[in-house]
């Protein structure tokens, strides 16, 4: 089946402390993104990569790293400047160009902070 | 600026009756306007989206929405609602202009009385 995974589904991190969020896709898609989600609110964009080895910085990128080193894979990283990491953070994918295609989406990944 | 409003946080409709959803937004150039539905906890899955053509799109589960653009809106739209319809709906808006990124609006939670 092809679609998109996150890992974990549950995260939890202490203070000052780095977290990988894990997002993997085998449809063969170029372009893929990081999305926060907090309640009341719509998705906003973290980063996003059009292509392996290289990402651009969305409208939230402060306090957060990405690689894309693989296609299929494009791993958050939750850094300790994030200083309200709390949020449902999706992950997903698109053929070509966010603005003109469909997204699909992962499952997502919930982060606490202890 | 691009943004996209969804007037209603919170809709409940009963079980058989039929349904509406607005979407207004503001876009500078030929906009792509999508409908995602996010069941709780759960990633986001596309409904319909129009690009060009036929103003009345049709999209999966009986869905429909109407592109208006002298109102700037795209309301969605489903004649009967089934009870699996609860969910979190949000209308998204993008196109070549932005061609890396869709601007989400905040979402309308759909309750469903029985």
């Amino acid at each position: 089946d092809g679609g998109i995974t996150q890992s974990p589904k549950y995260l939890f991190r202490k203070e000052g402390q780095n977290v990988t969020l894990s997002c993997e896709q085998n449809l063969n898609h170029d372009a893929m993104y990081w999305y926060r989600q907090d309640p009341g609110q719509g998705l906003r964009l973290i980063y996003y990569s059009q292509i392996v080895n290289d990402f651009q910085k969305g409208d939230i990128a402060e306090g957060y790293s990405v690689s894309r080193e693989k296609k299929e894979s494009f791993p958050l990283t939750v850094t300790s400047a994030q200083k309200n990491p709390t949020a449902f953070y999706l992950c997903a994918s698109s053929p070509g160009l966010a603005g003109v295609e469909t997204q699909y989406f992962g499952p997502g990944t919930r982060l606490l902070v202890l | 600026a691009q943004s996209v409003t969804q007037p209603d946080i919170h809709i409940t409709v009963s079980e058989g009756a039929s349904l509406e959803l607005r979407c207004n937004y503001s876009y500078g150039a030929t906009p792509y306007l999508f409908w995602y539905v996010q069941s709780p906890g759960q990633g986001l899955q596309l409904l319909l989206k129009y690009f060009s053509g036929d103003t009345l799109v049709q999209g999966i589960k009986g869905f429909e929405a109407e592109f208006k653009r002298s109102q700037s809106s795209f309301n969605l739209r489903k004649p009967s609602v089934h009870w699996s319809d609860a969910a979190e709906y949000f209308c998204a808006v993008g196109g070549y202009s932005s061609a890396s990124k869709i601007i989400f609006g905040s979402g309308t939670r759909l309750s469903i009385r029985p």
